[in-house]
């Protein structure tokens, strides 16, 4: 089954303590991205790629980091979460990335205390 | 950012009436997608209309998209109640791979 998986889907930390969210991807996608979603902002890229060892920041990138050593995977890590990071987020993949439909993953909530 | 704009932000129907929401974007766009999502989980695809297009179907749904306006709307004819969800519209800044969503319509379908 084509899909985009993510985990962990549920995840409390504390402030500080470095933890990565995984994303993968089976449909040979060159395009991943990730995107946080908070009430009333609607959803809003934090990093994304256009291919292997390719990334690029979206509108939110302060305080993640990203790497595509992979076709198929594309983690998002948080060095030092912080409060303000508490958010749902999605991994998205595509063919192209501009020119075709998203796919998205099921969601990780993090809450950072 | 280039934040999209949608709307209205929400929007409660009886079954059987037709559904409109818009959205305004701010930049020239390569093409427009529509999203929906159903409470806190993934978003799914519905439709992708092309800069060069008008209007576009797809079962009971309808784009259409005004390039000089900055606008494009979405009808669902027929309302269900398991169309209740959030609806979101969405474009890559064009001739980049960045891409910008509306704030979403959430939609309520009362059976």
């Amino acid at each position: 089954e084509a899909q985009v998986t993510q985990n962990p889907r549920y995840l409390i930390t504390v402030t500080g303590k470095k933890l990565t969210v995984t994303c993968s991807q089976n449909m040979n996608h060159e395009y991943m991205s990730w995107y946080r979603q908070d009430p009333g902002l609607g959803l809003r890229q934090i990093y994304y790629s256009m291919n292997v060892e390719v990334t690029d920041k979206g509108d939110v990138p302060e305080g993640y980091k990203v790497s595509r050593k992979e076709k198929r995977n594309f983690p998002l890590i948080l060095e030092s979460p912080s409060p303000n990071q508490t958010s749902l987020y999605f991994c998205a993949s595509s063919y192209t990335g501009h020119t075709d439909t998203q796919y998205f993953g099921p969601g990780t909530r993090l809450t950072v205390l | 950012s280039q934040q999209g704009e949608e709307d209205p932000q929400a929007l409660s129907i009886q079954e059987g009436e037709n559904a409109t929401m818009n959205c305004s974007y701010k930049t020239s766009i390569n093409n427009l997608q529509w999203y929906r999502q159903n409470s806190g989980r993934g978003l799914v695809h519905l439709i992708l209309i092309r800069s060069n297009e008008r209007e576009k179907h797809s079962g009971r749904l309808r784009v259409t998209l005004d390039t000089s306006k900055k606008s494009s709307s979405l009808l669902i004819t027929a309302s269900r109640a398991a169309d209740t969800a959030s609806y979101f519209c969405a474009t890559p800044y064009s001739g980049t791979y960045k891409y910008i969503f509306g704030t979403g319509t959430r939609l309520k379908v009362l059976a």
